[in-house]
This record gives structure tokens, sequence and C-alpha cells, in this order.
């Protein structure tokens, strides 16, 4: 196991709602990225927090946003949903920031949106 | 073009079968790139980082050419424990990100 952990593991919601997704990196790494992973693509970056700064976005609009705390743990939150919103989302710890090093996953949290 | 692309699969092999995954990457100036596999329904596992030489592990051997920006990984000996998803991964620059294709699926029957 890789020692991060999120929660909650499901959740549903109806479109128009707000969320936050959490996440708990590995003892010993201060960098989290959010990654959204639909059924069949690979995960797309949503972005990543160093030392509770945002260090890099991908191409999602502004109702996604996040958080890092001094522990290093994250959130995700995302306001007015939307139903193409339904994916896993997935938290990623490494022990720098930037993309060279490796990044180890959580088990992701399955959001589905009616 | 796509950053990173990826044979579509499936792959169905026969148990001992020797499979090869072939990926293609758009970033001449990309660094790191790996290879992790997924289950079905659980997160990406990092299975291997891909180093310059190429790298081996056990059965696993990962090649990197970037001149033809060109990743593949080998599997020797195939298990059915071997069945997931194999996704190519490249990073993105300087914004921290991982840069995944869509994956390939294997299924290795009995």
């Amino acid at each position: 196991e890789t020692g991060v952990t999120q929660s909650p593991t499901h959740l549903i919601k109806t479109r128009g709602q707000q969320v936050t997704l959490r996440c708990s990196s590995q003892s010993g790494h201060n960098t989290v990225s959010w990654y959204q992973q639909a059924l069949g693509q690979g995960p797309q970056f949503i972005f990543q927090y160093y030392r509770e700064e945002e260090n890099g976005r991908g191409n999602f609009p502004p109702r996604f946003s996040g958080l890092q705390f001094p522990n290093y743990s994250s959130e995700l939150n995302v306001n007015a949903l939307e139903l193409d919103d339904s994916a896993l989302y997935l938290c990623a710890s490494s022990l720098y920031a930037g993309g060279t090093y490796e990044q180890y996953f959580g088990p992701g949290t399955r959001l589905t949106v009616t | 073009r796509k950053e990173v692309e990826q044979d579509p699969g499936p792959f169905n092999v026969p148990e001992g079968a020797t499979v090869a995954f072939n990926c293609t990457y758009s970033n001449s100036a990309s660094q790191s790139f790996f290879w992790y596999r997924q289950d079905c329904r659980k997160e990406p596992k990092l299975l291997m980082s891909v180093y310059s030489s190429g790298n081996e592990d056990g059965r696993f051997t990962a090649q990197l050419n970037r001149a033809s920006q060109y990743i593949s990984l080998l599997i020797r000996d195939s298990k059915l424990s071997d069945s997931a998803t194999y996704l190519c991964v490249v990073n993105g620059g300087s914004q921290g990100n991982l840069i995944f294709g869509k994956g390939t699926k294997l299924s290795v029957k009995p």
C-alpha cells in the first residue's frame, strides 16, 4: 500500500451541489496532485499543491479548487456540480513538487452526479 | 496529436506468453517516464520508472527511445495476475503534472 488515503470512497451528489474530497499524503511527502479519471480514460491532471501553494493547474474551470494544509493533507472542492463531473477522483503524493518524481496514488473517490 | 498515445488493445494472451506495449509521446522536453498498472476500479499503481538506458525488474523490461519519443514495456512469462490496464505516463513539464495515456488492457488467460 502507498499510505495515501482518501475520503469518502463513494459519493452521490445532485447537479448544482458542491462537494469536498479529502486526501492524506504518504508520510514524508510534501506534494499532493489531484486527477480526474472518467470511465475508459487515463487520469487527467487537475492541479498540484506544494507547501500549501498551488504549483500547477490543468485544463479545469475555476469551480475546481483546492487547499493543502500544514500537515500536507489536501482537499479538492468542486462547486456547481455538472453531470460530466462524475468520475473517479484520485490524489497522488510525491516527495517533491514537479512531475519528475514518482507519484503514488490513493484509492480514489468515486463521485456520481445525478 | 495526443500527448501520450498507446496501443488501444485489448491484448488477450495465454499464460507464459511475452507481450509488448508501445507508447509515443509528443513533448520532446519530457524528462520522466513511467509505467503504471491499474486494476479494474482501482487506483493506478507505479510499476516502474523508465530510465534512458532501459531498465529491467524481474519479468518486466522498459525501454526509452528519446529520438523517436517512444517508450515500451515488455512482460515475459505472463501470469494470470498480470491482467490489468497498463498506463504509459510522461511528466508534463514544470507544472508537476503527469500525462497519462488511455491505457492498454491486458487479459492473460489460462
